[in-house]
């Protein structure tokens, strides 16, 4: 079974410029996760879908920060513009659910961005 | 107070030796999930517990949810085992995130 993929692994951009990260989760998962994980912290949720649906956006800073599953498969978090303080590992998650009930969430391999 | 508690922080030890990490909660759970992660690299879900115990390997996770606890044991530690090992309770939707643990094992 293919894991979840995440594209850059790696991303240098300078402050106020904008970037992209895609994500394509494990097959028939219905659910996915964006954290950033700042450098010696846990990972923040940044937006949980549900399909295509957001089911939790609260920690997400919307004026700079977008996120879209489109066709509730693969996503896409957008930055626009960035700030030093991005500077972070992006994990993409994705799990399924069983009546009703989240299964464990499988982790991308990450996407490490730095902010100049 | 943080409602997801991981002791120790940091814990070195010496190859061969049983490793326990503990994971205290305060929130009612409907499971609880041991992941690890290496330097540089992705998180890997170790285990997803509701009840009792499970076993992978060299790996041991137990939890008592009338104590709002878990502990991970390592059995045999080898110093690939090094990595940050993190306790997530999942009350609703959301997970909550310990801060993880950092284990060092020396050859």
């Amino acid at each position: 079974e293919a894991g979840v993929a995440q594209s850059p692994r790696y991303k240098i951009i300078e402050k106020r410029q904008s970037v992209a990260f895609w994500c394509n989760p494990i097959s028939g998962h219905a659910t996915l996760y964006w954290y950033q994980q700042i450098l010696g912290q846990g990972p923040k949720l940044l937006i949980q879908f549900q399909n295509n649906g957001v089911v939790d956006d609260s920690q997400l800073p919307k004026d700079r920060f977008s996120a879209e599953r489109l066709k509730g498969v693969d996503s896409t978090l957008k930055i626009q513009p960035a700030k030093l303080e991005d500077s972070a590992v992006y994990l993409c998650a994705s799990s399924s659910t069983s009546g009703g009930a989240y299964n464990e969430q499988f982790f991308g391999p990450g996407t490490r961005l730095t902010v100049l | 107070k943080n409602e997801v508690e991981q002791s120790p922080q940091n814990l070195t030890a010496q190859e061969g030796e049983f490793i326990t990490i503990n994971c205290s909660y305060s929130v009612g759970i409907s499971a609880l999930h041991w992941l690890q992660q290496h330097p540089g690299g992705g998180i890997v879900s170790l285990f997803m517990l509701s009840s009792g115990k499970k076993k992978h390997g060299r790996l041991i996770a137990t939890i008592n949810i009338q104590e709002k606890h878990s502990s991970l044991h390592i059995t045999a530690s080898h110093p690939r085992d090094s990595a940050v090992y993190i306790c997530a309770v999942r009350p609703n939707y959301q997970l909550i995130w310990g801060a993880g643990t950092k284990l060092i094992i020396k050859p």
